[in-house]
């Protein structure tokens, strides 16, 4: 099992560039979710999907965060415009039944906005 | 208003000195609680879930327990490689996904 993989691991970019990270979840997981973790506020849910459809998507910050599925095994997210603020590891987790099944994580994205 | 709570934010341990971390939430009608061990530079690595009152499970040096407010991440004899953050989580009601808490960064010296 290669659980959930994230790429890239690292990314660094300007100010105003676009950044898109992305994910494979666990064949045969049906949830999928975006976290962000900081320092100052922990993990912090962005999105999260079931069969593919985005559920809720209240936790992304701005307009300028975006997240796609577009089949069982792929899914992105997106920052455009990227600001200094947007710095943090990004990762994503699957699941076989949302809510009271374990989450896998991938070992994440740390981004940095220059 | 935070509803998941961990203490100690820092543990610093002598190696076999055991001692307990604390998690408590304020979600009604629990649905589970879930711990998780994260090493640097690592996702978050699920260890245990509990989902009643009274319930323990155990895992080589650590136990959790639960009670209805809290729960307690018990370390006997620690070791140097038990070194991590251990995160605790809950689901806020019926499916919704986990909120987790800031965790607690324990080290333990040799």
């Amino acid at each position: 099992d290669a659980g959930v993989i994230q790429s890239p691991r690292h990314e660094v970019t300007e100010m105003g560039q676009e950044v898109t990270l992305r994910c494979k979840p666990i064949s045969g997981h049906n949830s999928l979710f975006w976290y962000r973790q900081t320092m100052m506020r922990g993990l912090e849910l962005l999105i999260y999907f079931n069969n593919n459809v985005p559920i809720d998507d209240s936790g992304m910050p701005e307009d300028r965060f975006s997240a796609k599925m577009p089949n069982a095994s792929f899914s992105t997210l997106k920052i455009q415009p990227s600001e200094p603020r947007d710095s943090a590891v990004y990762f994503c987790a699957s699941s076989n039944r949302q809510g009271q099944s374990p989450l896998h994580f991938g070992n994440g994205t740390r981004l940095t906005v220059t | 208003e935070d509803q998941v709570t961990q203490s100690p934010e820092a543990l610093r341990l002598q190696e076999g000195e055991s001692s307990s971390l604390n998690c408590s939430y304020t979600v009604s009608g629990l649905r589970g609680l879930f711990w998780y061990r994260q090493d640097p530079g690592k996702g978050p690595e699920f260890l245990f879930t509990l989902y009643s009152a009274g319930e323990e499970k155990e895992k080589e040096r650590l136990k959790a327990t639960l009670t209805k407010k809290e729960s307690f991440l018990h370390i006997t004899a620690p070791k140097p490689e038990d070194s991590a953050t251990y995160l605790c989580a809950v689901p806020l009601s019926g499916n919704t996904p986990l909120v987790f808490g800031k965790g607690t960064r324990l080290s333990v010296i040799a």
